[in-house]
């Protein structure tokens, strides 16, 4: 069973500071990570996608990716109240191309930035 | 600007009742999935398809068949709809290798 595990949250921090989303995954062999953000009661929208090692920026998020320590993180500077939303983080594994691009998410954190 | 539409935001639907939910999506993607998420379970894999009449089931596909009779639509059928079916559904597509774009979701209340 291949399984993507988040930081349990709620995560709160104060306008301005820096957030820091993580998230675990067992399979080796998963070549594609993504990150989602989704408002109450809203659809999850893709916000950042990495494949290879290293951090990928974009804006004020910040995707990093260690796949030996299988693990991806999500770091959002500059923290707006705008930000307040779950986030997920999804994996794919491409075993021969017969995943069809399925993703496994993780149960995902509820963020909140205060004022 | 690129979409996947869903037919219904919100459904009513009485127990018993066979329920419909459509998505188009308008990127000539190859897969598309239908989920539901219901609080504290996350996002639970329904049924997905990677070609025009090809379908595999996920996790939960008991009480649900899908349909995809052209490559952009991909229809959810609940069978005999049951109150533990009250959900929102989101249905997704995406290219291999890549995310994917969500529609809005169809909030369904079975009463």
């Amino acid at each position: 069973q291949k399984e993507v595990e988040q930081n349990s949250g709620p995560l709160s921090v104060p306008e301005g500071a820096i957030a820091s989303l993580n998230c675990t995954y067992s399979d080796r062999g998963s070549q594609s990570f993504f990150w989602y953000r989704q408002y109450s009661g809203k659809s999850p929208e893709l916000i950042m996608s990495i494949y290879s090692n290293g951090d990928k920026e974009d804006g004020r998020f910040t995707a990093q990716l260690n796949k030996a320590s299988q693990y991806v993180s999500l770091l959002i500077r500059d923290s707006q109240p705008s930000d307040s939303a779950t986030y997920l983080c999804a994996v794919n594994w491409d075993a021969g191309g017969t995943s069809y691009g399925k993703l496994t998410f993780g149960q995902g954190t509820i963020l909140t930035v205060h004022p | 600007d690129v979409k996947v539409t869903q037919s219904s935001r919100y459904l009513v639907k009485r127990t018993g009742e066979k329920v419909f939910l459509e998505c188009v999506q308008d990127m000539d993607h190859e897969n598309m999935f239908w989920y539901r998420q219901d609080p504290g379970l996350g996002l639970r894999l329904i049924y997905f398809s990677y070609d025009v009449k090809m379908k595999e089931k996920g996790d939960i596909p008991e009480g649900y068949s899908v349909s995809r009779e052209k490559k952009e639509r991909f229809s959810l059928i609940l069978e005999s709809a049951s109150t533990n079916q009250t959900s929102m559904y989101l249905c997704a597509s995406s290219r291999q290798g890549y995310g994917y774009t969500f529609g809005s979701g169809t909030r369904l209340t079975v009463v």
